[in-house]
């Protein structure tokens, strides 16, 4: 069984599009986070997730809102989509507060914005 | 909130040792270091966690300084299959935040 499960794999779209992707842990897990990593491979986080309750949320644009319909998945919901949001985004997920350095990663979903 | 920093790449032969520092001068006394390994279109995956001085397992080492300031993760007789990006996470279990360094591209040659 795949601990922390993301999908879709792969997302293109256009440009102004609204577009989600969803996540699921099957660790029993309190945390969950969405990371955006660049070409450059900079990981950087998004948002993080504890119990359900929004923990972080970095200098992400408002177009972003996570959703957290409980504890075992976060999902990502982007609107209007630009040119920059292209990028690969990862779930993860951890025991601890949002500070866990133990963190359990998705596979990853590549976004392609036309 | 201790910021990483790690060289951007490395290259090394098949055989060799590779030692990857990582610095963390501001790191907090709860703090833990975590490595993880990232493949090309995979998920970062954990490879080794610590707090002082040495640990060791089956896949790397990590060293910590007494004064906990930097870190050298160790990679014995690294392969082809040992070509990935490296980052170093700093954070403590019952904090707030935890930070990724920007990662080490290691290119293992033949």
């Amino acid at each position: 069984d795949t601990a922390v499960s993301q999908t879709p794999k792969y997302l293109v779209t256009q440009m102004g599009n609204d577009k989600s992707i969803k996540c699921e842990q099957n660790l029993g897990h309190d945390t969950m986070y969405w990371y955006k990593q660049d070409s450059k491979k900079f990981l950087k986080i998004m948002f993080s997730y504890n119990n359900k309750e929004l923990i972080i949320n970095e200098t992400v644009p408002n177009r972003f809102s996570p959703k957290s319909p409980d504890k075992a998945h976060l999902n990502l919901h982007i609107n209007s989509l630009e040119l920059g949001d292209s990028a690969v985004y990862f779930c993860a997920s951890s025991r601890g507060l949002a500070g866990d350095p133990t963190q359990y990663f998705g596979p990853g979903t590549r976004l392609t914005v036309l | 909130l201790a910021k990483t920093t790690q060289p951007i790449s490395m290259d090394s032969y098949e055989g060799q040792e590779v030692n990857i520092t990582c610095s963390h001068n501001n790191i907090a006394t709860n703090d833990y270091i975590t490595w993880y390994q990232q493949f090309p279109s995979q998920g970062p995956r954990f490879i080794i966690q610590g707090y002082k001085t040495k640990v060791t397992n089956e896949v790397a080492s990590l060293f910590i300084p007494a004064d906990r300031k930097s870190s050298t993760l160790s990679l014995p007789r690294v392969s082809l299959s040992d070509t990935a990006v490296y980052y170093c996470l700093v954070g403590d279990t019952n904090a707030g935040k935890s930070t990724f360094g920007d990662g080490t591209t290691l290119t293992v040659k033949p």
